[in-house]
């Protein structure tokens, strides 16, 4: 049973591009929720997505929206980069069933680690 | 809004010794569950173990135990007989409870803990 699948594993990108990061969830998940996680710092939520819907969203800049599909997997997309939005971003996956087996566990993947030059 | 507080930056311990992290956090909810989740250098995020907040009984996982004070916002990571597999930053979270699915995760600074062989 694969985990969670995030790609790509690194990108360098440069100021005022636009990037697209990927996340597939753990299999039988349909919520995944993206974290941003600056260098020696916990991760920030940025948002929550379930049914194809934006759910929750934490404190982030509209520069960063996202998309769901059909399979439950997910896209994060930055525009405008900055140099601050140099980070790892995190994916991580759960069952909207509030009795789901696995109770409200959210499983992380490896993440991906964004450089913004 | 929920605020989680990790004090210790770094922690080092010789292998086979016990160590205990500390996590405050601050909340007006009453239903809500708190975590440990390891990440190690390859930067996946495990969970180490859950706690509820209605819950009395402190969470234990083989090496790993809470001490839970709810009265006093607490939350508190021993691992026992620590071994060298150990070696991570340890991060503090709190989620509010909801009928529906996951809320956010509010992580905690992060401790970064050394065993030393």
């Amino acid at each position: 049973d694969a985990g969670v699948t995030q790609s790509p594993t690194h990108l360098i990108k440069t100021r005022g591009q636009q990037v697209t990061l990927r996340c597939s969830p753990k299999s039988g998940h349909d919520t995944v929720s993206w974290y941003q996680q600056a260098l020696g710092q916990g991760p920030q939520f940025i948002f929550q997505y379930y049914e194809e819907e934006e759910r929750q969203r934490g404190n982030f800049p509209d520069r960063f929206s996202g998309h769901q599909f059909p399979n439950y997997s997910s896209e994060l997309n930055v525009n405008a980069l900055l140099l601050g939005d140099s980070a790892l971003y995190l994916c991580a996956s759960s069952s909207g069933l509030a009795l789901a087996p696995e109770g409200n566990e959210q499983f992380f993947g490896p993440g991906t680690r964004l450089t913004v030059l | 809004a929920q605020t989680v507080t990790q004090s210790q930056p770094e922690m080092s311990v010789q292998e086979a010794e016990t160590v205990t992290l500390s996590c405050t956090y601050d909340t007006s909810e009453s239903n809500y569950y708190l975590f440990w989740y390891k990440q190690p250098p390859s930067r996946q995020m495990i969970l180490v173990i859950r706690q509820e907040a209605y819950k009395q009984q402190n969470a234990t996982e083989n090496r790993f135990s809470v001490n839970f004070q709810k009265a006093a916002k607490s939350f508190s990571l021993k691992i026992s007989d620590s071994q060298l597999g150990d070696t991570a930053m340890y991060f503090c979270a709190f989620e509010r409870g909801s009928n529906f699915g996951n809320e956010k995760l509010t992580f905690g600074t992060g401790t970064r803990l050394t065993i030393i062989p």
